[in-house]
């Protein structure tokens, strides 16, 4: 079976352009995440999704940042309008039922200049 | 809130020691999991282990076992005989029962020296 999917693996914009990050979960799995990471935070949870609804979006920096999930099989982070400081790898994850294990997709790279 | 703390930045060792990982926790649910992961170099997030707060039996698989004490709320992870493909970071995580987010502790940079 296919893991989690996410594209593009490295994106490099310039600041103060939109950027879309995709992921799709594994299939049958109701929870979608998203996650931030960088040297500085760590690993920290943006947002996720159960069953296609925005379950906690706390860790959401601010109003640039957002997220869908149209259908079970597709979400999209979205940034507008991009700065410098959101360069990290944006790692998409989904698992099966509350509290289990979390399946990772291989990260987007995103620098922005 | 929930918090998990690795107080090891990083770890080198020889290949085929022993290492162990240490992680300690802090959550007021008395329903929660534990988890562990590893980050390679080529930076994909493995899951290694998960484990529920009512089960505190000792964990084998294969070169790696998990010890966990309620007591001291700590969830180690051994290495035995490691490997020169074991360097990689390793995160500890922890979930509330109320919940599904996770805290991911601050990772243990593990690095096998042939």
């Amino acid at each position: 079976d296919a893991g989690v999917i996410q594209s593009p693996r490295h994106e490099v914009t310039e600041m103060g352009q939109e950027v879309t990050l995709r992921c799709k979960p594994i299939s049958g799995h109701d929870y979608l995440f998203w996650y931030r990471q960088t040297m500085m935070r760590g690993l920290e949870l943006l947002i996720y999704f159960n069953n296609n609804v925005p379950i906690d979006d706390s860790g959401m920096p601010e109003d640039r940042f957002s997220a869908k999930m149209p259908n079970a099989s597709f979400s999209t982070l979205k940034i507008q309008p991009s700065e410098p400081r959101d360069s990290a790898v944006y790692f998409c994850a989904s698992s099966f039922l509350r509290a289990t294990e979390q399946f990772f997709g291989p990260g987007t790279r995103l620098t922005v200049l | 809130a929930q918090k998990v703390t690795q107080a090891q930045t990083e770890i080198s060792v020889v290949e085929k020691e022993d290492v162990t990982l240490d992680c300690v926790y802090e959550t007021r649910d008395t329903t929660y999991y534990l988890f562990w992961y590893k980050q390679p170099p080529s930076g994909e997030l493995v899951f290694l282990i998960r484990r529920n707060s009512f089960d505190e039996q000792n964990e084998i698989s294969g070169r790696y076992s998990w010890n966990f004490q309620k007591s001291t709320s700590s969830f180690n992870f051994t290495i035995t005989a490691s490997q020169v493909v074991d360097s990689a970071v390793y995160f500890c995580a922890l979930s509330e029962g109320s919940g599904s987010r996770l805290t991911f502790g601050e990772g243990t940079q593990l690095t096998v020296n042939p």
